[in-house]
């Protein structure tokens, strides 16, 4: 069964509108950690954001949120006021358990555009 | 910037050939992962490493080994390259506060 689900192959949003990016996720476990990476056409992969199960408040980075909805098992990304910059591969991961290697699950990733 | 370097950074090879893929990394961190990005499939794990000598298999391992006889130092190796291994490579590690950082990648095509 898949574990992160990222339903959006491909999102064109005009500059400076706000965008959420999708994400869902499966996991038995109590503790876990979700994480969101920016992968620009350079291939590069960017860590933008994390959220931890038993964080209470919503991850803040700058223009970056996760929407973290712990009983939907959703953790979408939002990006607020996008820039042309903002155009890229994101990917959406998780890692189950606390302790000992952070082993990372990969959704399949949403290519956003934004357009002038 | 956490410190990673992964060599070389673009290859091509034959296919039965032996490829090494080297991550350095500058920040003394006791994890280390090597992942591969094949279209479809996003990013999978292949090896991680504990520590000095302490690996274990990740999701794809079949067909890849790992040595880590350093601790800034992470190797992967394809002992006998296909085609089905053209891919890109990631090294990863994991801070003290459990985010992972990704090298810039390696891209290998076997041919």
């Amino acid at each position: 069964a898949q574990k992160i689900t990222q339903t959006q192959p491909g999102m064109f949003v005009q500059e400076k509108e706000a965008v959420t990016l999708d994400c869902t996720y499966d996991t038995s476990d109590q503790s876990y950690g979700l994480f969101w990476y920016k992968q620009p056409s350079s291939g590069e992969m960017i860590f933008l954001i994390y959220q931890g199960s038993y964080d209470e408040q919503n991850a803040t980075e700058g223009r970056y949120s996760l929407n973290f909805q712990k009983a939907r098992k959703s953790a979408n990304l939002v990006i607020s006021a996008s820039q042309l910059g903002d155009s890229a591969m994101y990917f959406c991961a998780m890692r189950e358990g606390q302790r000992g290697a952070q082993k990372l699950v990969f959704g399949q990733g949403t290519r956003l555009t934004i357009n002038p | 910037d956490a410190g990673i370097t992964q060599s070389p950074r673009h290859k091509v090879t034959e296919t039965g050939t032996p490829v090494t893929l080297r991550c350095h990394q500058t920040e003394n961190h006791r994890y280390m992962y090597w992942y591969r990005q094949d279209p479809g499939h996003g990013l999978r794990l292949i090896h991680y490493s504990y520590g000095v000598k302490d690996t274990d298999k990740g999701e794809v391992s079949d067909g890849y080994s790992v040595s880590r006889s350093k601790t800034e130092d992470f190797l992967l190796t394809l002992e006998s390259a296909t085609s089905s291994q053209t891919s890109v490579y990631f090294c990863a590690i994991s801070d003290a506060g459990g985010t992972i950082y990704f090298g810039e990648g390696s891209w290998l095509t076997v041919v």
